[in-house]
């Protein structure tokens, strides 16, 4: 079964503006953290942002906020003032249970985002 | 600092032909992992490494096995091509004890066999 979906394929957003990135979550394993992966054209993966399960603050690194609603086992990416740069390929991902999963990520389909002027 | 690397970077096999992915990593990490990357499915783990010594399947394992040589090396070997492993093929390599566990990617082999 899917662990993480993206059910966003592509999106366009202009540039400046904010842009979320859908991301839910199945686990029943109550210890887990979440990834925001970019991968632009040239095809590395970058990380961007991580939120653990446990954590009571949403996580933020400069442009990019993770909206975390447990309840709803959702973790959503917001990026705010996109730039041309931004376009690229996004992938959210779960590592369940820190101490049984030796890191092992489960990764979505991915969103594509193209930034447009 | 490197990072992961890996060899080669391109790759066109026939089906049938055998080769090996070479990934290693001067991070000192214990855990290395393979995943591979396909349209409209993520990335997904084909074998992981916990530490050095040990291997252990991911979800999808079949038609590749897998050695971890030494702490810095991991490789991938396909042993009879078919042209469902055309793929991307990232190894990453992370440490428990390091920052959220995260895993550090290399730049992938793109992988074509026809």
């Amino acid at each position: 079964a899917q662990k993480i979906t993206q059910t966003q394929p592509g999106m366009f957003v202009q540039e400046k503006e904010a842009v979320t990135l859908d991301c839910t979550y199945d686990t029943s394993d109550p210890s887990y953290g979440l990834f925001w992966y970019k991968q632009p054209s040239s095809g590395e993966m970058i990380f961007l942002i991580y939120q653990g399960s446990y954590d009571q603050q949403n996580a933020t690194e400069g442009r990019y906020s993770l909206n975390f609603q447990k309840a709803r086992k959702s973790a959503n990416l917001v990026i705010s003032a996109s730039q041309l740069g931004d376009s690229a390929m996004y992938f959210c991902a779960m590592r369940e249970s820190l101490t049984d999963s030796w890191g092992k990520l489960q990764f979505g389909a991915g969103t594509q985002v193209v930034v447009t002027p | 600092n490197a990072g992961v690397t890996q060899t080669p970077k391109f790759q066109v096999l026939k089906t049938g032909q055998s080769m090996t992915l070479q990934c290693a990593q001067d991070m000192n990490h214990n855990s290395m992992y393979w995943y591979r990357q396909d349209p409209g499915m993520g990335l997904r783990l084909i074998y992981y490494s916990a530490s050095e010594g040990t291997t252990d399947k991911g979800e999808v394992p079949n038609g590749y096995n897998v050695s971890r040589l030494n702490k810095r090396e991991f490789s991938l070997r396909l042993e009879s091509a078919a042209p469902s492993q055309t793929s991307v093929y990232f190894c990453a390599s992370s440490e428990p004890s390091g920052r959220f566990y995260e895993q550090f990617f290399g730049p992938g082999t793109r992988l074509t066999v026809l």
